[in-house]
């Protein structure tokens, strides 16, 4: 049992490229997220999705796409890389109790 | 809307002081009630939890109670140790189950 696994766990991107981070979880968990932390911050949502098909935005969309075609995968896109996307990104998922997190992808875009 | 505040930091203390970090959080109905623990470089773990008034979570010397009057969730360690210095988030999941609202997390440094 892995848990949450994201790929890839650093990337740079030069501004205006884009990227999919990858995340996936072997818990049948109905309930996905993803999370941006920004240094010395909390946590900030980003995209949620409560089941395959369904997805919805949370405090922070713009600038990501997602996508959720099946339970595992609920990958994060972001189309035109920005500086204001550097950021550690968190993918997290649920199932009625606490949030099981990934380990995370550090992304820096110059 | 729902929201936590949490005390901020960063907090300093010398082994086997007395800890407490306070948390306190605006929602509708009954949340559930989280802690995770963030060590440097690693993404979030629960600590623990409470899912209804009065419930207290406990894990690795930590505790909370959960206190619908005050709408808090202080967490407390009796004897803090070095290997304990991280960076604590206080979490609710709303009523409906679907979101997560985080605080700003404390840092915690414990010097031997």
């Amino acid at each position: 049992n892995a848990g949450v696994t994201q790929t890839p766990k650093f990337r740079i991107l030069k501004i205006g490229q884009s990227m999919t981070l990858q995340c996936t979880q072997d818990m049948n968990h109905n309930y996905m997220y993803w999370y941006r932390q920004d240094p010395g911050m909390g946590l900030k949502l980003i995209y949620y999705s409560v089941g395959a098909g369904i997805t919805d935005k949370g405090e922070v969309p713009n600038g990501y796409n997602v996508s959720r075609s099946t339970t595992e995968d609920f990958p994060l896109r972001l189309e035109l890389a920005a500086p204001s996307q550097t950021s550690v990104y968190f993918c997290a998922s649920s199932e009625g109790g606490g949030l099981e997190f990934g380990p995370g992808t550090r992304l820096t875009v110059t | 809307g729902d929201s936590v505040t949490q005390m901020e930091g960063p907090v300093t203390l010398s082994e086997e002081a007395f800890l407490t970090i306070n948390c306190t959080y605006t929602a509708t109905g009954y949340p559930s009630l989280f802690w995770y623990v963030q060590y440097p470089g690693e993404g979030l773990q629960l600590l623990l939890k409470a899912t209804k008034a009065d419930d207290k979570g406990s894990n690795k010397g930590f505790e909370a109670t959960y206190r619908k009057e005050t709408t808090s969730f202080h967490l407390e360690k009796g004897s803090v140790q070095v290997s304990d210095s991280a960076v604590y988030f206080c979490a609710l999941r709303t009523n409906t189950g679907n979101q997560f609202y985080f605080g700003t997390g404390t840092s915690l440094t414990v010097i031997p």
